[in-house]
């Protein structure tokens, strides 16, 4: 079983529409949690980071379920400049810093005019 | 936070050639870690790079093919021997913290 599992897409949305990712981690100890955005040819860059209690910054709330250990991303307004990929990731030691990180497939994301 | 320098930010090589990358990091980090994204694909882990040790390969890498070099607390090297077409692929060195913190990644294509 994978490490972190999540939906590749692709999802095409009309601007305007809201869309939402959702991604499962096998490691039920895991402290840390992402989600990542690469937009074509860049390489990953951190959206945000997701706390037990959901946490929300403009447009983008992303929510832990621990007890179903799943992530979900939700895009609200979507642009087209949200158009990316979008990359659960999971941390299962920090904050023993040292710890690799674990990468989903990554969602794809096209917002249409 | 840290700030990772890699390159060349790409390449284009002949088959059979090697390719020697190049990340430096603005600050001491204990672990540096090689991802490979081919086209389409997520990031899968080749190697962590230890300063003053071998590296750690995951499976289906090998050091004779992904040699890395780790000589102090911010650099490493990451080598793509005797390439193939297969090797053509986005090379990215990353070094966690609070986050996982990211080269620009190496672009390469093998023909």
């Amino acid at each position: 079983r994978k490490e972190v599992e999540q939906d590749p897409g692709p999802f095409n949305v009309p601007e305007g529409a809201t869309v939402a990712f959702n991604c499962t981690y096998s490691n039920s100890a895991s402290q840390s949690f992402f989600w990542y955005r690469q937009d074509c040819r860049k390489e990953p860059k951190l959206l945000m980071s997701v706390y037990s209690s959901g946490n929300e910054d403009g447009r983008f709330t992303a929510q832990l379920n621990r007890a179903s250990q799943y992530i979900s991303l939700l895009i609200r307004d979507s642009k087209l400049s949200d158009s990316a990929t979008y990359l659960c990731v999971v941390n299962p030691g920090y904050p023993s810093t040292g710890n690799q990180f674990y990468f989903g497939t990554g969602t794809s994301l096209t917002v249409i005019p | 936070s840290a700030v990772i320098s890699q390159k060349p930010s790409r390449d284009i090589c002949q088959r059979g050639t090697s390719l020697t990358i190049q990340c430096q990091v603005d600050s001491q980090v204990t672990m540096m870690f090689w991802y490979r994204q081919q086209p389409g694909q997520s990031l899968t882990l080749i190697a962590t790079a230890n300063q003053g040790s071998e590296a750690t390969y995951e499976s289906g890498f090998v050091i004779d093919k992904f040699p890395i070099s780790r000589p102090n607390l911010t650099f490493s090297t990451l080598t793509v021997s005797n390439m193939s077409p297969e090797d053509s692929s986005i090379y990215l060195c990353s070094v966690p913290g609070t986050e996982a913190f990211f080269g620009q990644g190496t672009r390469l294509t093998v023909v």
